[in-house]
């Protein structure tokens, strides 16, 4: 069964680190790879995605995801964490539906 | 500028009262979703819909269904609410496995 996983499910950084959320997939394929963010009393809001080419695909935000077929991961990475940044982000694959992660809450202490 | 628009964003219901929830398109996407999310619990899919009058269960369909008679509409309709269908509903639509979201809607079944 096509499955995602975000072991974290909440994280906390300082302003100005360095962030990487986890992401894994399970399917025999590649599929779709997404990373939607969802602030406070909001919807998910795309903050970028994967179809295929370079494994390492630039978002909104500063924010960056790199694919690894090998690990079935789809890891989201931010150079420097903004306390704006704070939000629950969540891993998303496609195939012929969506799946969700549970999510991961970000928490930027200032 | 593209969007899903739904209403209302709050609502509060009795218990055994009927519940209309209601969702808009202006991107012409033929696939649909309303998702439902829980504290704790991330998005749980309740029902998609890939065109006019070709809707399917999700993962937690019962209690609900659904209507859709015209491409950029997508009713969620709740007989007799139950209190454990207090949460926040989300409507979706997608494109090519990137799936844009409404606000959501605050129920509340008291």
């Amino acid at each position: 069964a096509q499955s995602v996983t975000q072991p974290d499910a909440r994280v906390t950084v300082s302003e100005g680190a360095s962030l990487q959320l986890r992401c894994k997939y399970s399917y025999s394929a590649t599929p779709y790879l997404f990373w939607y963010v969802q602030y406070p009393r909001q919807g998910l809001q795309l903050l970028l995605k994967y179809y295929s080419g370079d494994p390492v695909v630039q978002g909104v935000n500063g924010f960056e995801a790199e694919f690894s077929k090998s690990n079935s991961s789809f890891h989201l990475r931010k150079a420097s964490v903004h306390w704006s940044d704070s939000a629950v982000y969540f891993c998303a694959v496609s195939y012929n539906r969506i799946f969700f992660g549970d999510g991961t809450q970000l928490v930027v202490k200032p | 500028d593209m969007k899903v628009t739904q209403m209302p964003r709050y609502l509060i219901k009795r218990m055994g009262e009927n519940v209309l929830l209601e969702c808009g398109q202006d991107m012409s996407h033929e696939t649909m979703y309303w998702y439902r999310q829980d504290p704790g619990l991330g998005l749980q899919l309740i029902y998609i819909s890939y065109d006019v009058d070709s809707n399917s269960e999700g993962d937690i369909p019962k209690g609900y269904r659904v209507s859709r008679k015209k491409r950029e509409h997508f009713s969620l309709i709740l007989d007799s609410a139950k209190t454990n269908q207090t949460s926040v509903y989300f409507c979706a639509s997608s494109l090519s496995g990137e799936v844009f979201f409404g606000k959501g809607t605050r129920l509340t079944v008291v």
